[in-house]
């Protein structure tokens, strides 16, 4: 096991469709969390799951944007309708106990 | 809610010399973890250092160490020896235990000057 994992890379949308984006944790890691993150800024926390329960979700994840980690294991980030403002860098981390170890990101591009 | 201040947008070292990185946090918990991550020009954030609220003893990676004031809920990180490979943002992060969410500050580009 390398790390954390994302797909695809790299998205390119137009306005009003749907995307979803895959994060592959660290196999022994209980703990997955989705952040976004724009250009020149720190990551804001989107949501976070511990094993299949979704425990947290912030007020940016907006109806549009819903996740799932089926069995504890991969998650899943879709956004629905997508608009220009949510052209951004989606991140999924896992951790185990203290820190938080990062995949390489989703960066989505809504034209 | 917790927040984390970072007032350096940006800070350039000459290599080879010490450049520190400051970090303020709001919080009125006594037990939490503090973190610094980088991001290099290719986006994976790298934990860089982690420090324990209930230790009073500053962490310290290598060339990288903190200055932990928990009083004053400040979170300094010292880089030694500067390296052009430091160049990267560097955020400042806050979690409580138990897997609550990481709180991250609005970074510092740092420039490594040759």
């Amino acid at each position: 096991d390398t790390g954390v994992s994302q797909d695809p890379r790299h998205k390119i949308t137009k306005r009003g469709q749907n995307v979803t984006f895959r994060c592959d944790p660290i196999s022994e890691h209980n703990r997955l969390y989705w952040y976004r993150q724009t250009l020149g800024q720190g990551p804001e926390f989107l949501t976070y799951f511990q094993n299949e329960a979704q425990l947290e979700k912030s007020r940016l994840l907006s109806d549009r944007f819903s996740a799932e980690r089926p069995k504890g294991s991969f998650s899943t980030l879709e956004i629905q309708r997508t608009e220009q403002g949510d052209s951004a860098m989606y991140l999924c981390a896992s951790s185990l106990r203290y820190e938080a170890f990062f995949g390489q990101g989703t960066r989505l591009t809504v034209v | 809610a917790q927040t984390v201040t970072q007032s350096q947008p940006e800070m350039s070292v000459q290599e080879a010399e010490t450049v520190t990185l400051s970090c303020t946090y709001d919080t009125s918990e006594s037990d939490y973890y503090l973190f610094w991550y980088k991001q290099p020009p290719s986006r994976q954030m790298i934990l860089v250092i982690r420090q324990e609220a209930y230790k009073q003893q500053n962490a310290t990676e290598n060339r990288f160490s903190v200055n932990f004031q928990k009083a004053a809920k400040s979170f300094s990180l010292k880089i030694s020896d500067s390296q052009l490979g430091d160049a990267a943002m560097y955020f400042c992060a806050y979690r409580q235990p138990y897997g609550q969410n990481f709180v991250f500050g609005p970074g510092t580009r740092l420039s490594v000057l040759p």
